[in-house]
């Protein structure tokens, strides 16, 4: 299993400003990804986090937006950048290993922009 | 991306089992059948995955048919904390281990 801390748990932010959220997992993961879940709603994919390397970003989600870094196998950040009330949601990372094995969740990062 | 359909909302009574449908009529061989439930104010939480043959764990157990096109989840004995949305979700490896979500169940459970 793999424990998953996510900070902040919730922020509120004026627009035009930019929030970076962290993800630490408390064993070293193959895998991690960013969820995005607007209210009511379900979760998106943003991106794969890749370790040393650029993250890929799925369809509608830019780098210039949504700027991720995993400097090593346990550590992540996305950065909501040139924040609009649009982008209020919460924010979700996930782990998972090689194989097909199960995927685990942080409790999300609660994010109003006023 | 491999699609799932299932039913918006279900409600089920307390202490009685629930079978939560999904449809994945273009599942490819090598997709794997994987079910996840989010509570209230929480992150999804793994409930349950399968290939071919049925399986069983503590949480659930899943269903699946001889064609693979549809399975089913089961509570054996549905609880008020089991009241989430319960999403079915079809999951490749050569897709790099990422899950992409439907609109899920919403499983009501009355007292």
């Amino acid at each position: 299993s793999a424990v998953i801390s996510q900070k902040p748990s919730r922020d509120i932010c004026q627009r035009g400003t930019s929030l970076t959220i962290q993800c630490q997992v408390d064993s070293q993961v193959t895998m991690m990804f960013w969820y995005r879940q607007q209210p009511g709603q379900s979760l998106t994919l943003i991106a794969t986090a890749n370790q040393g390397s650029e993250a890929t970003y799925e369809s509608g989600f830019v780098i210039d937006k949504f700027p991720i870094s995993r400097p090593n196998l346990t550590f992540s950040t996305l950065t909501v950048s040139n924040m609009s009330p649009e982008d209020s949601s919460i924010y979700l990372c996930s782990v998972t290993g090689m194989g097909n094995t199960e995927a685990f969740f942080g409790q999300g990062t609660r994010l109003t922009v006023v | 991306d491999a699609k799932t359909t299932q039913p918006n909302s279900m409600e089920s009574n307390e202490e009685e089992p629930v079978h939560l449908p999904c449809n994945h009529s273009t599942i490819s061989g090598t997709d794997y059948i994987h079910w996840y439930r989010q509570l209230p104010s929480q992150g999804p939480e793994y409930v349950i995955h399968g290939l071919t043959s049925n399986v069983n764990n503590r949480m659930a157990s899943l269903a699946i048919a001889e064609d693979r096109k549809s399975s089913t989840l089961i509570l054996h004995r549905a609880t008020l904390r089991d009241a989430a949305v319960y999403y079915c979700i079809l999951r490749a490896d050569n897709q790099g281990g990422k899950l992409i979500f439907g609109q899920g169940t919403e499983l009501s459970v009355k007292p």
